[in-house]
């Protein structure tokens, strides 16, 4: 099973400032098969990046991701009002397709 | 659009049995992967089953192995989750969600539902 491990677990921002996320995997991650989420309160998660650098659709292109192996990241250029929320990772090579335990982005 | 709605979810003591299900609406079902994902109050998201488009492929984390089944009824859009000999940390609102393949190549989960709550106490 690949453990994924994300840092920081919280990151307290304005704002308009950059937020960079770290996503480390316990074994590399084949074909880059790394994905990220984000989830608000109440809601379901919705998918922000695949294939590591891949924006889904719709997805602003504020939102980055990159790496590959086993260190990813997930950059938010200018963070807005609607930015501020939990961010997870997925890695989903094979099962079990396992998730990072999460960072939230929160306002300072 | 898009629609993922489960249902199910329950409050049940210790040892019960429960069965989720989650109809999908508004994609070809029958071409999508899904999935269960739970989420404890206040904790991370748990990746829990997963079924293929062909159903004898069929994927469980291991605290759900063997009291867990995943199955789906492609006639009537529909992905379920058996549980039996339910436990307190199976307490959770469990999301289905659905991903795509073609090419070679399959993407992550694309399509979610909304969630249902299971909680296990006496």
């Amino acid at each position: 099973e690949i453990v994924l491990t994300q840092s920081p677990g919280t990151l307290s921002l304005s704002p308009g400032e950059r937020a960079t996320l770290s996503c480390r995997a316990s074994q590399s991650v084949s074909s880059n098969y790394l994905a990220w989420y984000q989830q608000k309160p109440g809601q379901a998660p919705r998918l922000l990046i695949y294939g590591a650098s891949s924006r889904a659709t719709g997805i602003p292109d504020r939102f980055s991701g990159s790496g590959s192996g086993a260190d990813f990241t997930l950059t938010i250029t200018r963070l807005e009002p609607e930015d501020f929320a939990v961010y997870y990772c997925q890695q989903y090579v094979n099962g079990p397709w396992t998730f990072g335990q999460g960072t939230k982005v929160e306002i300072k | 659009e898009v629609q993922l709605l489960e249902s199910g979810g329950d409050l049940v003591q210790p040892g019960a049995s429960l069965t989720l299900s989650c109809e999908a609406s508004g994609f070809a079902f029958s071409t999508y992967d899904m999935h269960w994902v739970r989420q404890a109050p206040g904790k991370g998201l748990e990746w829990v089953s997963a079924i293929g488009v062909d159903v004898s492929r069929r994927y469980y984390t291991g605290s759900v192995e063997g009291r867990f089944t995943i199955s789906r009824d492609n006639s009537k859009n529909t992905l379920y989750l058996q549980m039996n000999t339910l436990r307190a940390d199976d307490t959770a609102v469990y999301f289905c969600a659905g991903r795509y393949c073609s090419g070679g190549y399959c993407y992550p989960l694309d399509y979610w539902g909304q969630g249902t709550l299971v909680t296990v106490s006496s």
